[in-house]
């Protein structure tokens, strides 16, 4: 069964502390997403990649960057956590092209405190 | 996750009914559409999509319906089942982009 695998399900980290959000996915997809999930809000994209070392600026990405080093991991980074960045992080990826959906992880809940 | 759908309008179905869920999508360059379900403490599942040259696609249960003159996108559920449980939403691509658009979800609750 094809994964997208999120290291953490939930977190609880402390205000000003650096986090890393690990996501690893098993289908050679070239294409990986971060989004952050709240309610009312829907999902809103952070940061994207299109290929290795590659990364691209979503629709929020003040207060967070990327790093994807290998084809098959992204990671999402808070510099400098605040209690705003409260909330589920999602991870997906796709295979490049027309007509592909994401996979999705199963989230990580994150709680700055 | 467990707190997505505290702000969402919800659709109560009786079990066995068929559901039906709406969603507007705001760009009309869009031309691919996926519909996804997110049950409690998981992460977001493909359901079915539809390309922009098609009006209506069908799969297991679910059909998904695109009208392009208003911009509106459905679901259908056959025979509701209280395993359908979920928060849906739909997400539309614009055309030459890797950035989807996400709606922001209907609750789905199954009475028995």
């Amino acid at each position: 069964d094809v994964k997208v695998t999120q290291s953490s399900r939930y977190l609880v980290k402390r205000t000003g502390e650096k986090v890393f959000l690990e996501c690893v996915q098993d289908m050679d997809h070239e294409n990986m997403f971060w989004y952050r999930q709240d309610p009312g809000l829907g999902l809103r994209l952070i940061y994207f990649s299109y290929d290795v070392k590659m990364k691209e600026k979503g629709d929020i990405p003040e207060g967070y960057s990327v790093s994807r080093e290998k084809k098959e991991r992204f990671s999402l980074i808070l510099e400098s956590a605040s209690t705003n960045q409260t909330s589920m992080y999602l991870c997906a990826s796709r295979r490049d092209g027309v007509g592909y959906g994401y996979t999705f992880g199963s989230g990580t809940r994150l709680t700055v405190v | 996750g467990e707190s997505v759908g505290l702000h969402l309008p919800t659709l109560s179905v009786q079990e066995g009914d068929n559901s039906i869920i709406n969603c507007a999508y705001s760009n009309s360059a869009s031309d691919y559409f996926i519909w996804y379900k997110q049950e409690s403490g998981k992460g977001p599942q493909f359901i079915i999509d539809i390309r922009s040259n098609m009006d209506k696609r069908q799969g297991q249960r679910v059909t998904v319906l695109l009208n392009k003159t208003v911009k509106h996108l459905s679901l259908q559920i056959a025979a509701t089942q209280p395993g359908d449980s979920a928060v849906y939403f739909c997400a539309e691509v614009p055309s030459g982009t890797y950035k989807y658009i996400f709606g922001t979800g209907t609750r789905l609750k199954v009475l028995a």
